[in-house]
């Protein structure tokens, strides 16, 4: 298997563009997870999937950023519109049941001007 | 909630020592996972090993082991014979069985030649 897949791997946008990440999990993992990682606050949960169900978003800093994952293969994380506070790595990470690793992808790197 | 405490921001070790990173954490349940991982310069988070709460023995990954002290709530990292290649973040993580995954603030390895 290839890993976690992630692109872009960088991206630099303007203040109010759309930006969209995107994240393909490891095949047959159950779970799929996006953190965000800023040297001020660290490794944070932004939210996670189950089976393609989102089933804890608290994590989701504003209204701005949403995510979706439209089958096992695939999940967008999207940032409207976008804020140079925003600026961070992002990192999508899959794992399968209970107790199982989780996998990060390599992680994006968002620079929002 | 569940917490992960990293009290050693950052250390420092000579090539070939030992060293150990610290990490507490709190949790209600009594059944959870508790992982450390590697992040090296290139952001890449790294699986490094991985421990069952629900097992006595201590995890051991080559160089790396643990000492986990359930009743103390303690999760510490030891690694050997350090090499130049493990400079890194260090985080510990806790996973629960309602799949909540926090992760401790890091420590900062480096290794000295």
């Amino acid at each position: 298997d290839a890993g976690v897949i992630q692109s872009p791997r960088h991206e630099v946008t303007e203040m109010g563009q759309e930006v969209t990440l995107r994240c393909k999990p490891i095949s047959g993992h159950d779970y799929l997870f996006w953190y965000r990682q800023t040297m001020m606050r660290g490794l944070e949960l932004l939210i996670y999937f189950n089976n393609n169900v989102p089933i804890d978003d608290s994590g989701m800093p504003e209204d701005r950023f949403s995510a979706k994952m439209p089958n096992a293969s695939f999940s967008t994380l999207k940032i409207q519109p976008s804020e140079p506070r925003d600026s961070a790595v992002y990192f999508c990470a899959s794992g399968g049941s209970v107790g199982e690793t989780q996998y990060f992808g390599p992680g994006t790197r968002l620079l929002v001007l | 909630a569940q917490t992960v405490t990293q009290s050693q921001p950052e250390m420092s070790v000579q090539e070939a020592e030992t060293v150990t990173l610290s990490c507490t954490y709190d949790t209600s349940e009594n059944n959870y996972y508790l992982f450390w991982y590697k992040q090296p310069p290139s952001r890449q988070m790294i699986l490094v090993i991985r421990q069952e709460a629900y097992k006595q023995q201590n995890a051991t990954e080559n160089r790396f082991s643990v000492n986990f002290q359930k009743a103390a709530k303690s999760f510490s990292l030891k690694i050997s014979d350090s090499q130049l290649g493990d400079t890194a973040m260090y985080f510990c993580a806790l996973r629960d069985y309602g799949q909540n995954f926090v992760f401790g603030p890091g420590t900062r390895l480096s290794v000295l030649p």
